[in-house]
């Protein structure tokens, strides 16, 4: 089967780093994206691992270890319009484009 | 540059009826997936098109069918609707339907509701 998962809830200080963890089990793999949701709104790209290590962009970053079916997001320097859902996808083998979601973290960063 | 936008925003049906979405893709992505996102869950895959043709298809019934038109963009349709078809239903298009980043870009999406 294919199984992703990823906090529920996360609370955050302005200014503080948070990490949001993500564990998958899939039939495949052929990549790993992190998506910035805010309420009511479509999903943005915010990063792609495909290989082993950390991916840094900006205030984000983004690891992955595929031995352990596991990645993370890192967020620096919270700013209060961070507060949104982030949701880890893995695109499955076969030569399309299939993304698997997990049901998202929600983050809220409090002043 | 224009992004991906649907049609209609919102739409309001009752069960048993049917109901067509539209997507218009990026300029110059020829590859268009669909996604129904259920209040406070992922998106969940249903269906993607590339050069027109089907490349993918998610765990949904047969009243769910999809195309893909020559100018790239998409038409979702859902037959019989049901109570627990009330999503938003998202529309993503990437330039290709393979490997590297080709990372998908979701449009603003159709809150359907279903009474």
């Amino acid at each position: 089967g294919q199984n992703i998962d990823q906090p529920t809830e996360m609370t955050a200080t302005e200014g503080a780093i948070v990490q949001i963890n993500c564990t998958y089990q899939t039939s495949g793999f052929n990549g790993l994206f992190w998506y910035q949701q805010h309420a009511g709104e479509a999903p943005t790209f915010l990063s792609y691992n495909v290989l082993d290590g950390l991916e840094e962009k900006g205030r984000f970053s983004s690891f992955l270890s595929r031995s352990k079916g596991y990645s993370y997001l890192l967020l620096k320097e919270l700013q209060m319009k961070d507060s949104a859902s982030y949701l880890c996808a893995v695109r499955t083998s076969g030569g399309y484009n299939k993304l698997i979601f997990g049901a998202g973290t929600r983050l809220a960063v409090h002043p | 540059d224009a992004g991906v936008t649907q049609s209609p925003t919102h739409l309001i049906k009752t069960r048993g009826q049917q109901v067509t979405l539209r997507c218009s893709p990026i300029s110059g992505h020829k590859s268009v997936s669909w996604y129904q996102q259920v209040l406070g869950q992922g998106p969940q895959f249903i269906f993607q098109y590339y050069e027109k043709e089907e490349r993918g298809r998610g765990n949904f019934p047969d009243r769910f069918s999809a195309r893909q038109f020559p100018n790239y963009s998409s038409e979702l349709n859902v037959n019989a609707l049901l109570l627990g078809d009330s999503a938003l239903y998202l529309c993503a298009s990437s330039p290709t339907h393979g490997v590297g980043v080709n990372e998908q870009f979701f449009g603003p999406g159709t809150r359907l509701t279903v009474l």
